[in-house]
């Protein structure tokens, strides 16, 4: 299993960024996937959630901003985030959801987020 | 959202010793469908967390039987023991039992 992010980068307040996590070593589109983030020096905050059938859940924090989805022909997840905000700082990860419910083993290894003018 | 409270906020310890981690939730974690859905991570310093733990008390592949989890409804511990160099870095719990997901806010783990 390989989850491979990117996609990151400098981006100034109020504008957008997309990034991808490209999947590897399983079936794609048998598995839910999750985005978590980690700003500088903190903790983990989850992000969003997008089953295997692309129902979505998402953070409070990022709700109306923030679009994960899948291109299942690509195995490749996304995130689409717009208006960000100082405070969406932070690396982002790509995991693949357990079988049930929780997080399974298989994180990327993240990619930078900054947003700052 | 459910708040996983994790002490101690650091630890150190000599090799070769014990530690214990204790992570709360302020809600149970037992999950509709039975199950307790209560993972322990592992983030060494410029890596991506690694899974030791998951539904409380299941070895993640490959992970070593020095690590141990138990705990129920809203208390739970990790016990290291046998502790190596490998073993440092920072601790997280954890819950997939409810959206949003929610993770303690980590235990450094460090040489005495």
């Amino acid at each position: 299993v390989q989850l491979v992010e990117s996609g990151g980068g400098l981006v100034q307040p109020g504008k957008s960024l997309k990034l991808s996590c490209s999947a590897s070593g399983f079936t794609f589109s048998s598995y839910g996937m999750h985005w978590i983030r980690q700003a500088p020096g903190k903790g983990l905050d989850w992000v969003a959630y997008i089953s295997s059938s692309s129902g979505t859940v998402y953070a409070d924090a990022v709700k109306g901003r923030f679009t994960i989805s899948r291109d299942n022909a690509k195995n490749t997840l996304y995130l689409q985030l717009n208006s960000l905000k100082s405070e969406d700082t932070a690396i982002y990860y790509c995991a693949r959801s357990a079988v049930y419910y929780g997080l399974s083993g298989y994180w990327g290894q993240g990619v930078m987020v900054t947003v700052s003018s | 959202d459910v708040v996983m409270t994790q002490t101690p906020v650091s630890l150190s310890v000599s090799l070769g010793g014990q530690v214990s981690i204790s992570c709360r939730s302020s809600q149970s974690l037992v999950h509709n469908n039975g199950n307790t859905y209560l993972s322990w991570y592992l983030q060494k310093p410029g890596q991506s967390p690694q899974l030791l733990i998951y539904k409380v008390s299941n070895r993640f592949s490959g992970i070593s039987d020095r690590f141990s989890g138990s705990g129920s409804g809203t208390d739970f511990t990790l016990k290291i023991s046998r502790v190596e160099p490998d073993d440092l870095g920072v601790y997280y719990c954890g819950q997939g039992t409810q959206y949003p997901y929610t993770f303690g806010a980590g235990t450094k783990l460090e040489l005495k």
